[in-house]
Parts: structure tokens; C-alpha cells; sequence
């Protein structure tokens, strides 16, 4: 079955510093997307990508899909306390109606 | 209010028991979902529905049922609980654009279950 692997599991930083995470999938996507999920929260969506080699940005957040459409990543520039949570990327294979996530980067923020 | 709803928010139960988890929705959409969360293991599907006649297993189906009583409910059963049963649930919704094979899930608070 498809397969959504990301990392780092655990990323630690200084707040102010940068962050990245990163998200390949063994098999083609048709669509990727990412959510954030707070300490004792519930995933919450962030954004959707489609097209290959597509660019987002959110504010501070950055979020790429690769040209082959089977790796991502989000970007967050100059972190803040605010943005602690796990960040979880979903693909959905070409063809399929199921959301695939991978198993989340939990980021802490250090003030 | 939520417009995902998700009851009971905890439970603690014992091996062998039954039990249900209910979700219900707001939203209007067509598509609902139950998911578990684990440490360190994402989230994995366990069913989804895309309307009332429609039921398709997900990854993890196994020692789960569900019921899609209506558009706007669907319930997720543990027919005889064990203890690595014993995890936070979610519940979701989606609507679907046009072109899109799936899209954005809004999510329910999470029903954390314990199976002792």
C-alpha cells in the first residue's frame, strides 16, 4: 500500500530559527496536503497542494510539492512559540480516495 | 458548538467490552471518517463513508465496525475491546471540489479511549 514516510520525527529550535519538514511518498501523489496539530488539539488543515513543483506560502510558512508529485515539505522562517505543534503532510495516491498522513514532526520552540 | 462532534471525549473500558464512539456533523458534507492516532504513528484510517449507502475499510479495519445512521452521523464500534485498542480517535469530514479525489478534512475533538 502506499506509503507517506516524513521527517525529522522531533525537531527542537531556538526561537527565531528556521524550520523545516519533509515528506516523500513511495508512489505518485495527486494531491498533498498538510495540517497542524497543537499540543492535546486536533489536526487542523493548512493547506493543499496539486500541481507539480507548485509553491505556497503562508505568511512565514512555505510549503513545496516536488516536481515527480511524490515529495513535499513545509518551510516555517524565523519560528515563534506560537507555531509548537505536529505538522502532518497527507497524500492521496493517483487514483485513491484515501488520505495517507505521515507520521508527524513534532516541533518545539525554544524561547 | 463544533461542527464536528465526537462523543464520549474519554472512556475507559475493560477487555471484551463493547463499545461505540459517536461522531456527528454540521457541516453538510458528504464524506466522513474515522481515524486512530497513536504515538509516534500518524494517524491511520479505519473506515470512511462517502454517504449514507457507502462503507470502505481503511488501512486498520480489523476489531472495528461502523455505522453510517445518516448524513450527518457516523459511529465506529469495538465490538470486544483489547488494550491495544487503547488510543485517541478521530473523526472527520470532507466535502469534495471538482477535480479533487479528496479534500480538506476538518476534524473532531478526539475521543481518547482506554482499554484496560
Amino acid at each position: 500500500g502506499q506509503q507517506v514516510m516524513q521527517i525529522p520525527q522531533y525537531q527542537h529550535v531556538q526561537e527565531g530559527e528556521d524550520f523545516t519538514t519533509y515528506c516523500n511518498s513511495s508512489t505518485t501523489l495527486s494531491n498533498i496536503q498538510w495540517y497542524k496539530q497543537r499540543p492535546g488539539g486536533h489536526p487542523v488543515f493548512l493547506i493543499q497542494l496539486v500541481k507539480s513543483g507548485e509553491v505556497k506560502k503562508q505568511k512565514r510558512l512555505t510549503f513545496q510539492f516536488g516536481e515527480a508529485k511524490k515529495n513535499s515539505s513545509l518551510h516555517i522562517t524565523a519560528t515563534q512559540t506560537t507555531d509548537v505543534g505536529t505538522y502532518f503532510c497527507a497524500g492521496t495516491g493517483a487514483g485513491s480516495y484515501q488520505l495517507t498522513f505521515g507520521k508527524g514532526t513534532k516541533l518545539s520552540v525554544i524561547p | 458548538d463544533a461542527d464536528v462532534t465526537q462523543t464520549p471525549r474519554n472512556r475507559i473500558t475493560k477487555t471484551g467490552k463493547r463499545i461505540m464512539l459517536e461522531c456527528s456533523q454540521t457541516k453538510g458534507h458528504d464524506r466522513m471518517y474515522w481515524y486512530r492516532q497513536d504515538p509516534g504513528l500518524g494517524l491511520r484510517l479505519i473506515y470512511y463513508s462517502f454517504d449514507v449507502k457507502d462503507i470502505n475499510k481503511g488501512e486498520i479495519s480489523d476489531g472495528y465496525s461502523v455505522s453510517r445512521q445518516a448524513q450527518a452521523k457516523f459511529s465506529l464500534s469495538l465490538e470486544s475491546a483489547i488494550p491495544n485498542q487503547t488510543a485517541l480517535y478521530f473523526c472527520a469530514t470532507s466535502d469534495l471540489r471538482r477535480g479533487e479525489n479528496t479534500g480538506e478534512l476538518f476534524f473532531g475533538e478526539g475521543s481518547r479511549l482506554t482499554v484496560l
